[in-house]
């Protein structure tokens, strides 16, 4: 039962340039949305969230956008960095209910 | 930065034995949940707890599993028989709210069953 998915195991970008990693979801009920962001041997680190009632939230050098219509949330990291290669988490939520978690995107930033 | 702390970061139990999985959630959190991931696999939710109750579970979370809050700052799970399946990270989290804040996650019990 896959509710949220990461299609994209794994994302190799250059240093300075942009980083999308991808999120899809299939139930409609979910209304709160969340990236985490995971180094080997820790655990899930939260990053940035989004609420069902915006279509964009921002933080730095991270911004979350949301296409209900789409079920689709998407991460943008800019400039990219080394040290955010890490594996990346998307996760969403009917409030008051369990998080679920997609399988994870393995983003190598490249100097 | 407040944090939630896990103990013991790896524990091997023999095949039918207890264990019992220990976690620190931050000091002004009231949420408190349970997660695993099985090796290659996604995070999956266990458990989450409120008011010294069960507010939710999982499938997963079956009479193998208990939760327990036994005094004002450690939260623990209990598996009481072990499985093979068992063998898994243990994620503990927790919250200020439920929904529409995020969780916090501790670094993980790595659990092994031989």
């Amino acid at each position: 039962d896959q509710q949220v998915k990461q299609n994209s195991p794994s994302l190799s970008v250059q240093e300075g340039r942009i980083s999308i990693l991808n999120c899809d979801y299939t139930n409609s009920m979910f209304d709160y949305f969340l990236w985490y962001k995971k180094y080997p041997a820790e655990g899930p680190t939260f990053l940035i969230s989004i609420s069902s009632i915006k279509d964009k939230n921002e933080d730095g050098r991270f911004t979350v956008f949301l296409n209900k219509s789409a079920k689709h949330l998407s991460l943008h990291i800019v400039p990219s960095q080394p040290g955010d290669s890490a594996v990346y988490f998307c996760a969403a939520e009917k409030t008051g209910y369990a998080l679920n978690f997609g399988k994870g995107t393995s983003l190598l930033v490249t100097p | 930065e407040p944090e939630v702390t896990q103990t013991p970061s790896h524990q091997v139990t023999q095949m039918g034995q207890e264990v019992i999985l220990r976690c620190v959630p931050i000091s002004n959190h009231l949420y408190f949940y349970w997660y695993r991931q099985i090796l290659g696999q996604k995070v999956e939710f266990l458990v989450s707890f409120y008011n010294n109750e069960i507010s939710e579970k999982s499938e997963i979370f079956d009479d193998q599993f208990s939760v327990e809050r036994p005094d004002g700052s450690n939260f623990t799970l209990k598996i009481r028989s072990t499985k093979l399946e068992d063998s898994a990270m243990y994620f503990c989290a927790s919250s200020t709210d439920r929904g529409n804040q995020p969780q916090h996650f501790g670094d993980g019990t790595r659990l092994s069953i031989l």
